[in-house]
């Protein structure tokens, strides 16, 4: 069965500084990882994808992750934060069950970003 | 952005009335899904659809019934809602089976049950 922890329930950073969410997961083969972003009073969203192809993955508004087979991370980072960064990050492992490709979400990183 | 359309977007009604949530979908994805998000919890998963007719349970099925009768809509029904349902009620969907296919997220229903 796989599982997904995100370490910090919130991370605390200054304008400019660099950003690190962590994400551990445990799955008996090698996954898909993905992590979306949840702005307030919206849905999430997609920020990138694990998919094999390369273990470090580019998305959108500068963010990067990189999969970590030895150490099963898939931490998300962005080198310097903007105020708008600020939001709820989730980690999600997806695994083959019976057939379906079901997602497991982490608990969830508020992010929170200081002027 | 995926055409997702959840509604009610807010309902407040009373412990032991039914309440059935709409998810319409204009993308023809096979693959929706009812999650709930609660503080401290995340999402977790209720359940989910893989074609009409065809649905599953997910790890907080109890007190809670779907149906899907045509592509493009999942519904959500709590029998008898109860204070421990209040939540905020998100739907997904996706574009088949696979597991490199991400999820695309309707802007939740916030329910409460008083």
């Amino acid at each position: 069965a796989q599982s997904v922890t995100q370490l910090g329930s919130h991370v605390s950073v200054s304008e400019g500084a660099l950003v690190l969410l962590r994400c551990n997961y445990s799955s008996s083969v090698p996954p898909y990882l993905f992590w979306y972003v949840q702005y307030p009073n919206q849905g999430l969203q997609l920020l990138l994808k694990y998919t094999s192809a390369a273990t470090l993955v580019k998305g959108i508004n500068g963010f990067e992750a990189e999969f970590k087979k030895s150490e099963t991370s898939f931490h998300l980072t962005k080198p310097s934060a903007h105020m708008s960064d600020a939001a709820e990050y989730f980690c999600a492992v997806s695994e083959s069950t019976g057939g379906s490709y079901i997602p497991t979400f982490g608990r969830g990183t508020s992010l929170i970003v200081h002027p | 952005d995926a055409g997702i359309t959840q509604s009610p977007r807010h309902k407040v009604t009373e412990t032991g009335t039914p309440v059935t949530l709409r998810c319409h979908q204009t993308e023809n994805h096979r693959y929706m899904y009812w999650y709930r998000q609660d503080p401290g919890h995340g999402l977790r998963l209720i359940h989910y659809s893989y074609g009409v007719k065809d649905t599953d349970k997910g790890e907080v099925s109890d007190g809670y019934s779907v149906s899907r009768s045509k592509t493009e809509d999942f519904l959500l029904t709590l029998e008898s809602a109860t204070s421990s349902q209040t939540s905020v009620y998100f739907c997904a969907i996706s574009d088949g089976g696979l597991g490199n296919q991400p999820q695309h997220f309707g802007d939740g229903t916030r329910l409460s049950i008083l």
